[in-house]
């Protein structure tokens, strides 16, 4: 079955800590992103990348930073500039960026919390 | 910049009643639009979309309309279930995504 992993689930870590989130796709999707969703909040943009060794900066990039070294794979790392970082982090791909009509295929998301 | 504005939740509905969740936008040129649901710890599933004026997405019971003279991509559903329960997400595409707020949806049977 093709789809988007993200894992772990859950994560748990100690602030002032580095920490990276998994996400792979089966897709054959050129297109990937990273969002964050909080409590009651719709998704922000964070990072998204149009192909391989290429990304661009959201709305919300500051403490955060990816790499695109293959097309299935794009690991999002949370540092320990990111002021606030507990939240849910969901990955997401499509086909490409350059047609409005593409929709974006979810992973099932990592909930991050950072005590 | 192109935005969503999505009806407020939650909204609390008995098993078999008929859902309306508002959903206006702002945007130039023309975008696709878009409604996903998300179930409690999961990601989202995109649940329909429309591509251009007086399109009609549907799926699983489901419409929504894509308005361009009221700007609007209203999601419709005559006889809610149980199973509906979750957050609807009304989305804007003019190459980049944008999310509303998302409404929570309980039915109750």
């Amino acid at each position: 079955d093709g789809g988007i992993t993200q894992s772990p689930k859950y994560l748990f870590r100690k602030e002032g800590q580095n920490v990276t989130l998994s996400c792979e796709q089966n897709l054959n999707h050129d297109a990937m992103y990273w969002y964050r969703q909080d409590p009651g909040q719709g998704l922000r943009l964070i990072y998204y990348s149009q192909i391989v060794n290429d990304f661009q900066k959201g709305d919300i990039a500051e403490g955060y930073s990816v790499s695109r070294e293959k097309k299935e794979s794009f690991p999002l790392t949370v540092t320990s500039a990111q002021k606030n970082p507990t939240a849910f982090y969901l990955c997401a791909s499509s086909r490409g960026v350059w047609d409005s009509a593409y929709e974006q295929y979810f992973g099932p998301g990592t909930r991050l919390t950072v005590t | 910049g192109n935005s969503v504005t999505q009806m407020e939740g939650p909204v609390t509905l008995s098993e078999e009643a008929f859902l309306t969740i508002n959903c206006t936008y702002t945007a130039t040129g023309y975008p696709s639009l878009f409604w996903y649901v998300q179930y409690p710890g999961e990601g989202l599933q995109l649940l329909l979309k429309a591509t251009k004026a007086d399109d009609k997405g549907s799926n699983k019971g489901f419409e929504a309309t894509y308005r361009k003279e009221t700007t609007s991509f209203h999601l419709e559903k005559g006889s809610v279930q149980v199973s509906d329960s979750a957050v609807y997400f009304c989305a804007l595409s003019d190459r980049m995504m944008r999310f509303g707020a998302g409404t929570r949806l309980t039915v109750k049977p």
